[in-house]
Parts: C-alpha cells; structure tokens; sequence
C-alpha cells in the first residue's frame, strides 16, 4: 500500500523558516511526480509547487514563489519543502502529493507571533 | 492560468438521490488534465476521477466524470451516506494545476 508520511510542521514565527518532509513507503517515489498541496483552516486546496521525477521541472504557485523551495531525494525516497520567509497567510495543513493519486494525512504550519 | 469554478457552493440533498456537481474552466483544458477530488471532515482528500471520466481505484461505480473542453461534471448517482462531503475539481495540464473552489454535499 502507498504510504506518504509528512513531518517537520509547527508553530513559527512570522519571517522565519521551516523544513518539511515527506517519507513515501510501499512505492519508489523516482518515478512519479509530486506535489505539495495546502489548505488553510476552512479553506479549499492550494496547489503550491510541482517537481518532476528526476528533478529536472519545478514549479510553483505565485503565492509562495521566490519563498519556498521543493527538492526531493530519491534514494531516501523523499520529498522535501523548504519555506522561508513565511507569513501569516501560509498557516495551513500541508500535504505531500504523488502526482495527484496518493495524499499524506498532512503536516501543519502555523504561523504566528 | 487557468481558474475552475465550481457550482453549486452548497449542494442539499438526500440519500438515493442524484447528484450534479459542475466544474467550468476560464479557457479550454484537455479532458485527460481534469481530476474530482472527495474530501471528507477530517480527512485527506481522495482521487475520485482522472482524466475527465476515468474512476480511480477502489470507487464506486456511482460516481462518473464526464465533460469536455470547459465544461466538466460529477454525477452521482443514489447517494450514499458517505457522499456527504466536499468536491473538487483540479485541472492538471498546466501549471498552476489550480483547484476549483469546491462545492459542499450536504444531506
């Protein structure tokens, strides 16, 4: 069974950074497409950013353009979201996406001071 | 960019009955870009349909997609209790793969 496991949510600062993770299990992620999709409290879903198997395409929404960075390492069999500089607006449940088949249970981002 | 916008917001109805969820897209999108996503309270969404009008593993033969350039629709057919929820729409042939705005199914 595809599994996606994401981590490294929490409270931050307005301003500062976090890391989020993504472990995949029962699939090798090299293949596939993925994604990270958000949704803030009562909200509906936000596509932010998309890389390509062998990460030569990324792309991003312009709401986190310029701020967030997505990488993915496919010998961990992981995908990863670097967010800088992040605002109030970018509180939300964050889930890790494969393609747009299989979705993680979330990790959450509050931002806040 | 292409912006979906789904109708109704709020869509009331009883179990056994039918239900229409329509999805318009700002400018022709290829039926293989289009996907409708369940989500339900506390839960991760699902991928219900793919490519326009093709179901996803594990989904009820109630559900069909169906539509074509910027016209797209969810029916399903005798609602179950669990049907209750909220839909989107996603096109996925272009980036931003944007999401419509959901339509809530509400008994």
């Amino acid at each position: 069974e595809a599994l996606l496991v994401e981590s490294g949510g929490g409270l931050v600062q307005p301003g500062g950074s976090l890391r989020l993770s993504c472990v995949a299990s029962g699939f090798g992620i090299s293949t596939f497409d993925m994604n990270w999709v958000r949704q803030a409290p009562g909200k509906g879903l936000e596509w932010i950013s998309h890389i390509s198997p062998n990460s030569g395409v990324m792309s991003y929404a312009d709401s986190v353009k310029g701020r967030f960075t997505i990488s993915r390492d496919n010998a961990k069999n992981s995908l990863y979201l670097q967010m800088n500089n992040l605002r109030d607006e970018d509180t939300a449940l964050y889930y890790c996406v494969r393609r747009f088949d299989h979705w993680g249970q979330g990790a959450q981002v509050t931002v806040s001071s | 960019e292409i912006v979906l916008t789904q109708s109704p917001g709020t869509l009331s109805l009883s179990p056994g009955e039918r239900a229409t969820l329509s999805c318009r897209a700002s400018q022709s999108i290829s039926s293989s870009s289009l996907g409708w996503y369940q989500q339900r309270p506390g839960q991760a969404p699902r991928l219900l349909i793919y490519g326009g009008s093709n179901r996803a593993a594990a989904v009820p033969d109630r559900f069909s997609g169906s539509g074509s350039g910027t016209d797209f629709s969810l029916t399903i057919t005798r609602l179950d209790p669990e049907d209750f929820a909220v839909y989107y729409c996603q096109q996925y042939g272009a980036s931003p793969y944007n999401f419509g705005q959901g339509t809530r199914l509400e008994i």
